[in-house]
């Protein structure tokens, strides 16, 4: 069972690149998260998805995009790629009802030059 | 606006003695409290929670601790050992049925052997 898995690890863009980072789970959960974390703060979510063919904004969700075709897989695309958005990528995924833990891939470091 | 605060970015703790770390939050809306520990390089891995309708929730050495009048909760772990050194996020989340979980900025916990 591999739980949540992110590739690639790590990513170095020029500015004005973009990119995709994937994710995919294997534990059939409904709900599925992006989430990035700068130095020295705490997670901040981009987008998330309850469910194939739905997702939603976050708190941070300008200069991405995220698509749900299926409930194993979660991409978030960087269209444009701006120094602010050099930070550490977690997805994450959550099977809901009665089990609200979130489980977490093991992240991506992006850095944008 | 930060909505869920740990006010403490460090703590360290002697090999066998008490830790104690807290969390803030604002927003009356949260009803769920998690816990998350962080190695170096991996994902937050979950592991504790409390619902709102309790004040206690106790998994080992773990305990979590929800004072809602003071909008406060904090995780005991004892005894500490130095597998623990970690960081340490909070989280919480509400009824929506979508677990958009805020995070904490985290604590760096340190055990001394």
């Amino acid at each position: 069972n591999a739980g949540v898995t992110q590739t690639p690890k790590f990513r170095i863009l020029k500015i004005g690149q973009s990119m995709t980072l994937q994710c995919t789970q294997d534990m059939n959960h409904n709900y599925m998260y992006w989430y990035r974390q700068d130095p020295g703060m705490g997670l901040k979510l981009i987008y998330y998805s309850v469910g194939a063919g739905i997702t939603d904004k976050g708190e941070v969700p300008n200069g991405y995009n995220v698509s749900r075709s299926t409930t194993e897989d979660f991409p978030l695309r960087l269209e444009l790629a701006a120094p602010s958005q050099t930070s550490v990528y977690f997805c994450a995924s959550i099977l809901g009802g009665q089990n609200t833990e979130a489980f977490f891939g093991q992240g991506t470091r992006l850095t944008v030059v | 606006d930060q909505q869920v605060k740990q006010n403490s970015p460090s703590l360290s703790v002697q090999e066998g003695r008490i830790s104690i770390l807290n969390c803030d939050y604002t927003n009356s809306m949260f009803d769920y409290f998690l816990w998350y520990k962080k190695y170096p390089a991996e994902g937050p891995t979950f592991l504790i929670s409390i619902s709102s309708i309790k004040d206690k929730n106790e998994d080992g050495r773990f305990t979590v601790f929800l004072n809602k009048s003071a909008k406060h909760l904090s995780l005991h772990i004892v005894p500490s050992q130095p597998g623990d050194s970690a960081v340490y996020f909070c989280a919480a989340g509400g009824a929506s049925g979508t677990y958009k979980y805020i995070f904490g900025t985290g604590t760096r916990l340190k055990v001394l052997a």
